[in-house]
C-alpha cells in the first residue's frame, strides 16, 4: 500500500536558520506530494504541493521538489521565522484513490527567536 | 474557501460515555472524511462519510465504535462511544467537493481534541 516516511522529530532550530524536513513515498501509480501544515490548536492548512516528477512547489519561502527517482519531496526554507512553529505532514495521493490522503507521522519545528 | 466548523473543540470526558462531534460546511460538498490523530502521531483515516446511506470505514475501525451519519451534504457528525483513555486524540473533518479550492485535495476544519479521563 502507499506510505509516507519522514524524518523523526522534533526539530529545535534559531531563527534564520535553514530548514530541511525530509520525506520519501512509495505508492503505486503516479501520486500527487503535498506539505501540510498545523498550527497550534488549528487544523491543517495545505503548504504546498506538486503533482507531478520535477514539479517544486512553494508558498511562503518554502519549497519542496517531487523527486520521482529518488521517491522524495524534501520541505526547505532557507530562513525560518519564529511563526513557523507548527507540526508538518508530508502527504500523498494517487489518482483513482477517492481523494483519500496518506499522511506520514509528522515533525514538529520550533524556531526559537 | 469553504468554512468548515466543527463543534465541540475541545472536550474532556469519562471513560465509559460517547461523545458526538459535528461537521458543518457552508457548501454542499461530494465528500466527507473523518480522521483521528493520537498524541505524537500522524492522521490516520476512520471512514468515508457518505451521504444516505452507511459510512465507508478503514480497517481496524468498525461501526459500533465509531458511529457516523450524513444527512445531507453539509453536515456530518461523528459518535466515540463508550470512550476509553486510548481515544483521546484529535479527531478531523475533511471535505472535497465543488466550488471548493480545486489545488487542494481536502479542506479541514480545526479538529476536536478530545481527552478521556
Amino acid at each position: 500500500g502507499d506510505s509516507v516516511t519522514q524524518m523523526e522529530g522534533p526539530v529545535t532550530l534559531s531563527e534564520e536558520a535553514f530548514l530541511t524536513i525530509n520525506c520519501t513515498y512509495t505508492a503505486t501509480g503516479y501520486p500527487s506530494l503535498f506539505w501540510y501544515v498545523q498550527y497550534p490548536g488549528e487544523g491543517l492548512q495545505l503548504l504546498l504541493k506538486a503533482t507531478k516528477a520535477d514539479d517544486k512547489g512553494s508558498n511562503k519561502g518554502f519549497e519542496a521538489t517531487y523527486r520521482k527517482e529518488t521517491t522524495s519531496f524534501h520541505l526547505e526554507k532557507g530562513s525560518v521565522q519564529v511563526s513557523d512553529s507548527a507540526v508538518y505532514f508530508c502527504a500523498l495521493t494517487t489518482t483513482g484513490a477517492n481523494s483519500k490522503l496518506t499522511f506520514g507521522k509528522g515533525i514538529t519545528l520550533s524556531v526559537r527567536p | 474557501s469553504a468554512v468548515i466548523s466543527q463543534k465541540p473543540s475541545r472536550d474532556i470526558c469519562q471513560r465509559g460515555t460517547s461523545l458526538t462531534i459535528q461537521c458543518q460546511v457552508d457548501s454542499q460538498v461530494t465528500m466527507m472524511f473523518w480522521y483521528r490523530q493520537q498524541p505524537g502521531q500522524s492522521l490516520t483515516l476512520i471512514a468515508t462519510a457518505n451521504q444516505g446511506s452507511e459510512a465507508t470505514y478503514e480497517s481496524g475501525f468498525v461501526i459500533d465504535k465509531f458511529p457516523i451519519s450524513r444527512p445531507n451534504l453539509t453536515f456530518s457528525t461523528l459518535t466515540v462511544s463508550n470512550m476509553s483513555p486510548e481515544d483521546s486524540s484529535i479527531y478531523l473533518c475533511s471535505v472535497v467537493g465543488p466550488g471548493l479550492d480545486s489545488n487542494q485535495p481536502q479542506h479541514f476544519g480545526d479538529g476536536t481534541r478530545l481527552s478521556i479521563l
